[in-house]
């Protein structure tokens, strides 16, 4: 079946730090990959997103890379701001004639940036 | 509207008692998707809607959850006699149509708390 692994949190960085969020999947076919941001007591937001291998999604200084061959799409960002602190989630949507269907999600990794 | 709204924002019930949840997705998107996030974050996909009609209704639980789109009406999701555990955060999503570029708007959610 499809499913998301991603790193169990909370993730505690000093401002400027680097950031590394590692997400896995399972999927068959070919699924698209997105990282989704939820602020405290907000929805979810789409972060990035890529729709094949290979493809590299960024936005507001993350990125991540779909990588097919070692079923991963890791989210990254070279220094992380107190407004980053949130949860993270990464999802994704199975193969279905090539259409986005519904998101299957990863149970979310905690950001604690401090000054 | 510009935005996915959901109402109410929070909502109590009693066990036993009768949930309803709705949903204005943007206007113009075909799609309609709900979720629900239990526990500290999880996410669970339980149906979605293309217009009126059911797309996808495997993560619907088969007693007591029902949906509905109709037109020039909110969505909804309605709880018959809710139990302790259908407290959770339940979001609603919205897309234009289905493709690999597609992303899903979501709402601020409503807040179920059974008691």
């Amino acid at each position: 079946g499809n499913s998301v692994t991603q790193m169990e949190g909370p993730v505690t960085l000093s401002e400027e730090a680097f950031l590394t969020i590692n997400c896995t999947y399972t999927a068959t076919g070919y699924p698209s990959l997105f990282w989704y941001v939820q602020y405290p007591g907000e929805g979810l937001q789409l972060l990035l997103k890529a729709t094949k291998a290979d493809d590299k999604g960024s936005n507001k200084g993350f990125e991540a890379t779909y990588r097919k061959e070692t079923t991963s799409f890791h989210l990254e960002k070279g220094s992380v701001q107190v407004s980053d602190s949130a949860v993270y989630f990464c999802a994704l949507s199975p193969s279905f004639s090539g259409g986005y269907n519904k998101l299957i999600f990863g149970a979310g990794t905690r950001l604690a940036v401090h000054p | 509207g510009e935005e996915v709204a959901q109402t109410p924002k929070h909502l109590v019930r009693g066990e036993g008692q009768k949930a309803k949840l709705y949903c204005a997705p943007i206007k113009g998107h075909s799609y309609v998707f709900w979720y629900q996030q239990v526990l500290k974050n999880e996410f669970k996909f339980l149906i979605s809607f293309q217009n009126e009609n059911v797309f996808d209704e495997t993560g619907m639980p088969k007693e007591r959850f029902s949906a509905k789109c109709l037109p020039n009406s909110p969505c909804s999701l309605e709880i018959q006699a809710t139990k302790l555990e259908d407290s959770a955060v339940y979001f609603c999503a919205s897309s234009p149509h289905t493709g690999l570029n597609t992303e899903a708007f979501f709402g601020q959610g409503t807040r179920l708390t059974v008691v």
